[in-house]
């Protein structure tokens, strides 16, 4: 199956640790992706992870991936005001029939309040 | 500075109208991608092209359709058909496998008048 979901919602004190939860159902060799998007723009490629590692760390992100649950999570150290998006899990398909293929789950809006 | 431009930024349709949006990279990527986003969800694909002159229907072509004459530009035509266009229309490109990133434009919000 193809499916990707995620919290829709989370609210989060400036400065705390955000932690955002996806789950994938796809058992493939694949890669996942987390997208920030803010209102009224595109979205922002923010960091990537291959199916293979358990965690890639990138300045204030850090993804984790527990490959035996299908579950990937992202955590933004010291959240700030500008962290305030909604964030979508993409899971990138790597079969022939789903050729370069994201499938989003329907993203988590974070707010972040002072 | 390279990247995905997406024209106009708000579009307007009347009934039985047909409207194009237009996606122009300069990433010189091969693969290109439509999406269509509605509030409260994830995105949908449309169309996407692997390569110049050939493109394939995504989870929900009926009533869009695409060209792809030039390696650079992807436009993305919502025809009479579609019953309920209003949505948030996304472009995207990649260099052409899977296990590269998609990169995305800034959107066009599409409406009925």
């Amino acid at each position: 199956g193809e499916d990707v979901e995620q919290s829709l919602f989370l609210s989060v004190r400036e400065g705390d640790s955000s932690v955002i939860n996806c789950t994938y159902t796809d058992s493939s060799s694949t890669y996942l992706y987390w997208y920030k998007q803010e209102p009224g723009a595109g979205l922002q490629l923010l960091t990537y992870i291959f199916s293979n590692m358990d965690m890639k760390q990138d300045q204030r992100l850090t993804v984790l991936l527990n490959k035996k649950d299908k579950h990937l999570s992202l955590r933004i150290a010291d959240t700030q005001t500008g962290d305030s998006a909604i964030y979508f899990c993409a899971e990138s398909l790597m079969t022939t029939d789903s050729w370069g293929k994201l499938q989003f789950g329907a993203g988590t809006q974070v707010v972040v309040t002072p | 500075d390279g990247g995905i431009t997406q024209s106009p930024k708000y579009l307007f349709r009347k009934e039985g109208q047909n409207v194009t949006l237009s996606c122009e990279q300069n990433l010189n990527h091969d693969a290109m991608y439509w999406y269509r986003q509605d509030p409260g969800q994830g995105l949908r694909l449309i169309y996407y092209s692997q390569i110049v002159n050939d493109f394939q229907k995504g989870d929900i072509a009926e009533g869009y359709s695409v060209s792809r004459e030039k390696k650079e530009s992807f436009p993305l035509t919502v025809t009479s058909a579609q019953k309920n266009p209003t949505a948030f229309y996304l472009c995207a490109s990649n260099s052409g496998t899977a296990l590269q990133p998609q990169h995305f434009g800034d959107g066009t919000r599409l409406s009925i008048l």
